[in-house]
């Protein structure tokens, strides 16, 4: 059974401050989406990381993939309150498509 | 506008009767994934179709079962409803080939 752990689970900052969430897994994926999810919706997508070592940028998000392919990381830069939302890691498996999600973080922004 | 539309927003059944949510994609959205998510947790994987077939299964019963159709819509069937089949239960599509899934906003069932 493949599984990601996300860290931490929960996350409550104040505007301005910086954070990284971790997504760990010992299976490795073929891809790693991250997703933001807001109550009553659906998950969003943010940014898809395909080559072990890729570093995207979105704005004040970083995100990276690791070497192995096994494991991600997201960074934000001076948090803003609008970042508020449960954050959402998932791997994709091409032999089984399969898209397994993270155990999620959860992050709150507080003026 | 997400372009995955899921209907209903809310249901409310009794244990041991049978539901189907149902799923409108994106046109030319030929893969279609259905996922099912309890509080405070991650989406969890049910099954995916693409091109109208069954292509991808998580550890979900058979009393889990769906339907793609070829006008980019989609169906989940719940039999037998359980207590823990309370959840919010997710439609994500994509074009086949492409990574990133678009999703609804889901449907919220409550089992009682």
């Amino acid at each position: 059974t493949q599984l990601l752990e996300q860290s931490p689970q929960f996350l409550s900052i104040q505007e301005g401050e910086n954070l990284t969430v971790y997504c760990n897994s010992s299976s490795v994926f073929s891809s790693l989406q991250w997703y933001r999810q807001e109550p009553g919706e659906g998950p969003v997508l943010l940014v898809t990381v395909v080559t072990g070592g890729e570093v995207k940028k979105l704005k004040r998000l970083t995100f990276q993939f690791g070497d192995a392919r096994k494991d991600s990381s997201l960074h934000i830069t001076a948090a803003q309150p609008g970042d508020t939302g449960l954050y959402l890691c998932a791997g994709y498996t091409g032999t089984a498509s399969k898209l397994t999600f993270g155990t999620g973080t959860r992050l709150q922004v507080t003026l | 506008e997400t372009g995955v539309t899921q209907s209903p927003t809310h249901l409310i059944k009794t244990r041991g009767q049978q539901v189907t949510l149902r799923c409108s994609s994106q046109s030319g959205h030929n893969t279609v994934s259905w996922y099912q998510q309890a509080l405070g947790q991650g989406p969890q994987f049910i099954f995916q179709y693409y091109r109208e077939e069954e292509n991808g299964r998580g550890n979900f019963p058979p009393r889990f079962s769906g339907l793609q159709f070829p006008n980019y819509s989609s169906e989940l069937n719940v039999n037998a409803l359980e207590l823990d089949d309370s959840a919010l239960y997710l439609c994500a599509s994509r074009v086949g080939g492409q990574y990133g899934y678009t999703f609804g906003s889901g449907t919220r069932l409550t089992v009682v």
